[in-house]
């Protein structure tokens, strides 16, 4: 099995530019999560799916954040405008449905810099 | 509402020495409870889990028994080695959820 994957790996793009990060998660599971991860705030979850349908995106900052998952093996996360303080790692997770385990396979991440 | 609280880092040790990052947390209900380990530039892992009290993980030398007592999960590895120089992060599952509710981390150092 391929893992989660991530692209970019890095990316470096200008204040007020539209970034796509995207995702591919472990075929055959019905969650996706997408963190942020910074060394001020750690680990945060902006939002998660169950079989492509968002079930909670209080953590997406703003207007500015939005994520979509067209179809189960696919998730783009977009920030249109970028701002210096959207720089960060991200991260794209997947897990299979558990009634106990909850556990969750996480990318390698996609390191955005604005500047 | 549920959260995890892990010791402050960064823990620097040296190779051999016996390793304690202890982790709390607040939760409702019964959860299952995890450590994760996140080696440079690269993702989270599972390092291991216990899904209910007195359960016991371990895998790669390190274990964590879940305290239901002390709402404790802490992590523990007898002789520690360079290889092992990562940050540590405790986590348990919201009830109800799929989500997991994330410590802040401890990185950890082992010199030779």
């Amino acid at each position: 099995d391929a893992g989660v994957i991530q692209s970019p790996r890095h990316e470096v793009t200008e204040m007020g530019q539209e970034v796509t990060l995207r995702c591919k998660p472990i075929s055959g599971h019905d969650y996706l999560f997408w963190y942020r991860q910074t060394m001020m705030r750690g680990l945060e979850l902006l939002i998660y799916f169950n079989n492509n349908v968002p079930i909670d995106d209080s953590g997406m900052p703003e207007d500015r954040f939005s994520a979509k998952m067209p179809n189960a093996s696919f998730s783009t996360l977009k920030i249109q405008p970028s701002e210096p303080r959207d720089s960060a790692v991200y991260f794209c997770a997947s897990s299979p449905y558990s009634a106990h385990s909850y556990e969750q396979y996480f990318g390698p991440g996609t390191r955005l810099t604005v500047t | 509402g549920d959260s995890v609280t892990q010791m402050e880092g960064p823990v620097t040790l040296s190779e051999e020495a016996f390793l304690t990052i202890n982790c709390t947390y607040t939760a409702t209900g019964y959860p299952s409870l995890f450590w994760y380990v996140q080696y440079p530039g690269e993702g989270l892992q599972l390092l291991l889990k216990a899904t209910k009290a007195d359960d016991k993980g371990s895998n790669k030398g390190f274990e964590a028994t879940y305290r239901k007592e002390t709402t404790s999960f802490h992590l523990e590895k007898g002789s520690v080695q360079v290889s092992d120089s990562a940050v540590y992060f405790c986590a348990l599952n919201h009830q109800g959820a799929q989500k997991l509710v994330f410590g802040q981390g401890t990185r950890l150092t082992i010199n030779p």
